[in-house]
């Protein structure tokens, strides 16, 4: 089954104490891409990958780094959470970027963080 | 820069229809998307449009795009209980720019 797995899909932690959110996708996908949504905001791209070893600032990069080794993997790492980074966060992939409408996103089911 | 408005919310009786409105303000997007959250899950592609056509139907959703106005609307016929969730429209620019997304119109259908 194509999907795209996000792990963890709860979590709880302090100001400062680095984090991973992991990202996996099993449909070969060369674009992949985290998301946060935050009530009245919508979606706001934080970072993307074109490929193995690319990866590009979106709108909201401040805060978090990403990595791309591995084209199935695409984790998100905040370094020092602080509470503005409470939010639920999407990881997406795509075959190739989103120029042509038969290619979709395929969305994670989410990872709800809590920054205390 | 490129924006995507939308209306918050939009509440319906089930079996009428649903108008969902979005305009955009870069008229070089070449394809504009229709997705769907429902509660607790992520975003589901439910249509696109690519920017050289006025209408596409698909079942019970029509997408009704006026690139003069730089205007997009997706319409739900016969709307019911399980089409209530969060609607983004997004677009691109291009081959090599990602997606922009609008805040998201929550739908409420009442039984």
């Amino acid at each position: 089954e194509a999907q795209v797995t996000q792990n963890p899909r709860y979590l709880i932690t302090v100001t400062g104490k680095k984090l991973t959110v992991t990202c996996s996708q099993n449909m070969n996908h060369e674009y992949m891409s985290w998301y946060r949504q935050d009530p009245g905001l919508g979606l706001r791209q934080i970072y993307y990958s074109m490929n193995v070893e690319v990866t590009d600032k979106g709108d909201v990069p401040e805060g978090y780094k990403v990595s791309r080794k591995e084209k199935r993997n695409f984790p998100l790492i905040l370094e020092s959470p602080s509470p503005n980074q409470t939010s639920l966060y999407f990881c997406a992939s795509s075959l190739g970027l989103l120029g042509r409408g038969e290619e979709t996103q395929y969305f994670g089911p989410g990872t709800r963080l809590l920054v205390l | 820069g490129e924006d995507v408005e939308q209306s918050l919310f939009l509440s319906v009786r089930e079996g009428d229809s649903s108008v969902i409105n979005c305009t955009y303000t870069d008229s070089s997007s070449t394809y504009l998307y229709w997705y769907k959250q429902e509660p607790g899950a992520g975003l589901q592609l439910l249509t696109y449009i690519f920017s050289n056509m006025d209408m596409k139907q698909d079942q019970r959703l029509t997408v009704l795009l006026n690139k003069k106005d730089k205007h997009l609307s997706l319409r739900i016929a016969d709307t019911q209980t399980g089409d209530s969730a969060i609607y983004f429209c997004a677009e691109t620019l291009s081959g090599n720019t990602p997606l922009v997304f609008g805040k998201g119109t929550r739908l409420s259908v009442i039984a």
